[in-house]
């Protein structure tokens, strides 16, 4: 059983465009992230949500929000899309301040 | 804010050799420090987690070590194994909330 899911795996798109990249965790965690991590393999944190309310907003354009319809859940939606954007895009959860489990990753690549 | 560094940026050793990865951070004032390992295009896998509170951790051949007040971890992997062969990331997290990782070690074990 998977814990945490991340649909696509990968997501190939032109430029302008908007698209949304789903979250799932099935580990009853109360806490979710997304992470970026760009092409020198860096990982940097955007978003960080407890219990369906944002805990941490990092300095990302406002052109990507994340949301979350249940504490199971955290998607994040990304409008007008630049190349800058072409990363691998983490999604986590933890239970408050506890260990972190990773999903797999979303390759998003802008054309 | 917390700056995470990771020496060596990669690391070769044939394989049955004990080694150690380094990682520093320049504010001491943690909650917490994960351990993590990347293989090629997968996500994270979580290794062992130190409490602020803790010294070391242990599972199996691996041992991570954390010195607080000179702000540093260290990973530990006895008789190294080429499945070892993998990213491994070094995370702090300063208040309850998010992580700061490490650019990495890339790590491999030669058969």
């Amino acid at each position: 059983d998977t814990a945490v899911s991340q649909t696509p795996k990968y997501l190939v798109t032109q430029m302008g465009n908007d698209k949304s990249i789903k979250c799932e965790q099935n580990l009853g965690h109360d806490t979710m992230y997304w992470y970026k991590q760009d092409s020198k393999k860096f990982l940097k944190i955007m978003f960080s949500y407890n219990n369906k309310e944002l805990i941490i907003n990092e300095t990302v354009p406002n052109r990507f929000s994340p949301k979350s319809p249940d504490k199971a859940h955290l998607n994040l939606h990304i409008n007008s899309l630049e190349l800058g954007d072409s990363a691998v895009y983490f999604c986590a959860s933890s239970r408050a301040s506890r260990t972190q489990y990773f999903g797999p990753g979303t390759r998003l690549t802008v054309l | 804010k917390q700056e995470v560094t990771q020496i060596p940026a990669a690391l070769s050793v044939p394989e049955g050799e004990n080694l150690v990865l380094n990682c520093s951070f320049t504010d001491s004032a943690i909650y917490n420090l994960q351990w993590f390992r990347q293989d090629p295009g997968k996500g994270l896998t979580s290794l062992l987690l130190i409490q602020s509170s803790q010294r070391e951790q242990t599972s199996g051949r691996l041992n991570a070590s954390l010195d607080k007040s000179s702000g540093r971890s260290t990973l530990y992997i006895a008789a190294s194994q080429p499945g070892d062969s993998a990213t491994y990331l070094c995370a702090v997290r300063p208040d309850g909330n998010q992580f700061y990782f490490g650019t990495g070690t890339s790590l491999t074990v030669i058969p």
